[in-house]
Formats: C-alpha cells, sequence, structure tokens
C-alpha cells in the first residue's frame, strides 16, 4: 500500500531531550515535507525536501533540523525541544510537479 | 506572501442538507493549485477536491463540488445530501504551479453534522 509512515505517533518528552520523528514513504517520490498543526493558526511548513541531500526551510523552521540521505527517509529532529513545540506533527511526500501531497497519520507531540 | 483565509471557525448543518464552506485566498499568480482537504477525529488528512487555476470548470467529486471564482479569489466548497461521516475539520490550501509543492493552509472550519 502507498503510504507515509511516521513514527512515532504520540510522544510526551521533556524540554531539552532531543527527540527525533521519523518519516518514510514508499512512493519514490522526490519532494517530502514537514508541517505543523496548532490551533487556529492551521497547517504550516517546516522544512521540505526536493530530493536527496536537497533540503530547505519552511514558514517556521526555528527549533528543527531535517535531513535526507535516502529517498524515501526524511527524519524531523528536534535538538532541544521546547513546550512552544507541543503540536501535531504532518509529513508529507509527493512526485516534484503532481501538486498533490500523501500525508503520513500525524504525530502528536508534548514537551513539558 | 500567499494567504488563505476561512472566515468560518465552526459549521454545522442538518443531515442530508446542503452546506458550504467559505474559502478566500490572496496571490499575484495566475497558475496555482487550490484544494479542500479534510481532517476527521482520526486526524489524517483527507483530499477533498482539487482545483487547477486554469480550468474555469469548477471541480466535482461525488457530493462535493467547488464554486471557483478567480477574479474574486474565493474557492468555496459544497457539500450535498450531508452525512454524518462528513463531521471533520475542513482546511482549504493553496499551493503555486512552480514544482514547489508547498501548500499554504487557512485556519480551518469545524463542520458538524446535525442528525
Amino acid at each position: 500500500e502507498a503510504q507515509v509512515t511516521q513514527n512515532p505517533r504520540y510522544l510526551i518528552t521533556v524540554t531539552g531531550k532531543k527527540l527525533t520523528v521519523t518519516c518514510s514513504q514508499n512512493m519514490n517520490h522526490e519532494y517530502m515535507s514537514w508541517y505543523r498543526q496548532d490551533p487556529g493558526l492551521g497547517l504550516r511548513q517546516i522544512y521540505y525536501s526536493m530530493n536527496v541531500e536537497v533540503t530547505d526551510k519552511g514558514d517556521v523552521p526555528e527549533g528543527y533540523k531535517v535531513s535526507r540521505k535516502e529517498k524515501r527517509n526524511f527524519p524531523l529532529i528536534l535538538e532541544s525541544p521546547s513546550p512552544n513545540q507541543t503540536s501535531l506533527y504532518f509529513c508529507a511526500s509527493s512526485l516534484v510537479g503532481a501538486n498533490v501531497l500523501t500525508f503520513g497519520a500525524g504525530s502528536r507531540l508534548t514537551v513539558l | 506572501a500567499q494567504t488563505v483565509t476561512q472566515s468560518q471557525p465552526e459549521m454545522s448543518v442538518q443531515e442530508a442538507e446542503t452546506v458550504t464552506l467559505s474559502c478566500t485566498y490572496d496571490t499575484s499568480e495566475s497558475d496555482y493549485y487550490l484544494f479542500w482537504y479534510k481532517q476527521p477525529p482520526s486526524r489524517q488528512m483527507i483530499l477533498v477536491i482539487r482545483q487547477e487555476a486554469y480550468k474555469q470548470q469548477n471541480a466535482t467529486e461525488n457530493r462535493f463540488s467547488v464554486n471557483f471564482q478567480k477574479a474574486a479569489k474565493s474557492f468555496s466548497l459544497k457539500i450535498s445530501d450531508s452525512q454524518l461521516g462528513d463531521a471533520a475539520m475542513y482546511f482549504c490550501a493553496y499551493t503555486e504551479d512552480f514544482g514547489n509543492e508547498k501548500l499554504t493552509f487557512g485556519t480551518g472550519t469545524r463542520l458538524t453534522i446535525i442528525p
């Protein structure tokens, strides 16, 4: 089944404890991206990648890192999480130029 | 920067009735795509419908249709014969046709279906 898989789906952590949210897609998509969803703000793009080793900042990149060493994987790294990073995170992927994103199921992160 | 505005934070409709969700956007581009996404309680983002700006014909998917007014920069979603399973948060979104797949989202409209 064609899908975007995120892990973990739920995580409660404490301020400053590094964490990684993994994202993997099995559709051979070049493009991958991370969004965060907050009440009253909709979804906002954090980082995106047009292909392997090509990443760029989205609208809200502060406090996050990403890497794209393989085409299928695009992990989101929070080096030192803070409570304002408590949010619902989505990974998404697409063929470049397709203009249709496939979303993962979301990862609910709580930073205490 | 492009913006997407959904002015109705919440709406409700009687089961089997028709409801229209509003969306306006701001852009200086002529080629772009507009979307409606549904987010049920499961939190999954589900694509409902997509409209290409250069197509004058309004997109339709079963009970879902859009009213795309390019000059007015308006993109409303009409749900006909509302069903209980339509209860969800609905997001309007925009992307430019430049190979950059970034979506700009509105703040969402929560739709309640009254049995």
